[in-house]
């Protein structure tokens, strides 16, 4: 069955203070993993989509990274605007596009 | 701008209610899904459709029922037979062009019982 697990649930961090959010996933043929940042009352906003082991990819103090177990998001020197919600997902070939979910790990950045 | 738009933010069913939830998508998008958000849970599939008039089961459709009818538009209805429809409501389209799957989400709907 395929399967995301994301961790810690809950991360708080001094501004500055930069740490790295787990994803694990078992999947039947990997054909992308994507993260997302979800506010709070809204609906989750695109971060990255990783397809290989090895292949890395940046945006401002966030970058993503992918083995063939997990993968994982770095945060580096925070801001209290990166607090929110972010949420990994898989996508399986064969499966219609859809995604399968991890439940989130919550971020709060304090100043 | 070209987005997803869900309607209401807000809504309220009583009991033995079927209520109807609102996606429309004008980026030209082929697929569409519904998803589930509960706290501390996972987004979980309801339903999803590929094209016009096709539409499968995710992995809650229990309760639910969708249309497909026309490219821009696929409603979500949570029937009576839903007992625990409290959930924030999460509707997303997608293309269907191979290395750029991601999925485009809407605002939401928080469903509430009265």
């Amino acid at each position: 069955e395929d399967q995301v697990t994301q961790s810690p649930e809950a991360l708080r961090l001094q501004e500055g203070e930069s740490s790295s959010l787990n994803c694990s996933y078992t999947v039947s043929g990997l054909r992308g993993l994507f993260w997302y940042r979800q506010d709070p009352g809204k609906g989750p906003e695109f971060l990255f989509t990783l397809y290989s082991a090895g292949e890395e990819k940046e945006k401002e103090r966030l970058k993503a990274t992918l083995t063939k177990k997990e993968s994982f998001l770095h945060i580096t020197a925070p801001k209290p605007e990166d607090s929110a919600t972010y949420l990994c997902a898989v996508q399986a070939h064969n499966q219609g596009g859809k995604l399968i979910f991890g439940q989130g790990t919550e971020l709060s950045v304090k100043p | 701008d070209g987005g997803i738009t869900q309607s209401p933010k807000y809504l309220f069913r009583k009991e033995g209610q079927n209520v109807t939830l609102s996606c429309e998508q004008n980026l030209n998008h082929d697929a569409m899904y519904w998803y589930r958000q509960d706290p501390g849970q996972g987004l979980r599939l309801i339903y999803y459709s590929q094209i016009v008039n096709d539409f499968q089961k995710g992995d809650i459709a229990e309760g639910y029922s969708v249309s497909r009818e026309k490219k821009e538009s696929f409603p979500l209805t949570v029937t009576s037979a839903q007992k625990n429809p409290t959930a924030f409501y999460l509707c997303a389209s997608s293309t269907r062009r191979t290395g750029d799957e991601k999925l485009f989400f809407g605002s939401g709907t928080q469903l509430s019982v009265l």
